[in-house]
């Protein structure tokens, strides 16, 4: 079955670059979900989107912005890298709007690194 | 938001029955029990869910206490592979990510 595919799956930036990642969701979903995991820590929600809307916004930075578009797919932009932007991101998607009974598929995540 | 409360680790041997607690005394009658668990560098996994009463599926069982303020995930019979960080999650009708929002799991070390 199908899978959420991200890319790319390694990111090596400099400081005070750009990186775009990708999310690309099981077909038919709708709802995207972005997490960033530093290491040795839990994931943090940033951000998700519905039918192409953001629906909630968590701790994500003014420097990272994000769109999901009209083929449901998703890209994370995170400009103006800083040291700490070092981390795992995953991607997840769902079935649904506010759905509480149902679950999320999770990527296998883009490791950024920033030197 | 409500909130979980689970062991930092616990230990377990292969082939063993593995309980693994979680506290939610301030759930409330909407909110879903999910619990999800991450391999090492991978992503988190779905591993079951539950309103009121208990759950089995392929991976694991969910045992839900009568008054909700806290369950058990139940794995049968742990394998090495069941090494990983579980979360309990609690899916609340209007929290941030739909509810979708990681705490501090347990981590789960698997003895040969």
């Amino acid at each position: 079955a199908a899978g959420v595919i991200q890319s790319p799956r390694h990111l090596i930036k400099e400081k005070r670059e750009t990186a775009t990642l990708k999310c690309y969701p099981i077909p038919r979903h709708d709802t995207v979900y972005w997490y960033q995991q530093g290491p040795g820590q839990d994931p943090q929600f940033l951000i998700s989107f519905y039918e192409k809307m953001q629906s909630d916004k968590g701790s994500i930075p003014d420097r990272f912005s994000a769109q999901q578009f009209s083929d449901y797919h998703s890209e994370l932009n995170m400009s103006s890298l800083e040291l700490g932007d070092s981390a795992l991101y995953f991607c997840a998607s769902s079935l649904g709007f506010r759905r509480m009974n149902t679950e999320a598929f999770f990527g296998q995540g883009t490791r950024l690194t920033v030197v | 938001d409500a909130k979980t409360t689970q062991p930092n680790s616990m230990e377990s041997n292969e082939e063993e029955p593995v309980h693994l607690p979680c506290n939610h005394s301030t759930i409330s009658g909407t909110d879903y029990i999910h619990w999800y668990r991450q391999l090492p560098s991978q992503g988190p996994e779905y591993v079951i869910h539950g309103l009121t009463s208990n759950v089995n599926n392929r991976m694991a069982s969910l045992a839900i206490a009568e008054d909700r303020k806290s369950s058990t995930l139940i794995l049968h019979r742990a394998t090495l592979r069941d090494a990983a960080v579980y979360y309990c999650i609690l899916r609340v009708p209007g929290g941030g990510a739909d509810g979708l929002t990681f705490g501090k799991g347990t981590h789960l070390i698997i003895q040969p």
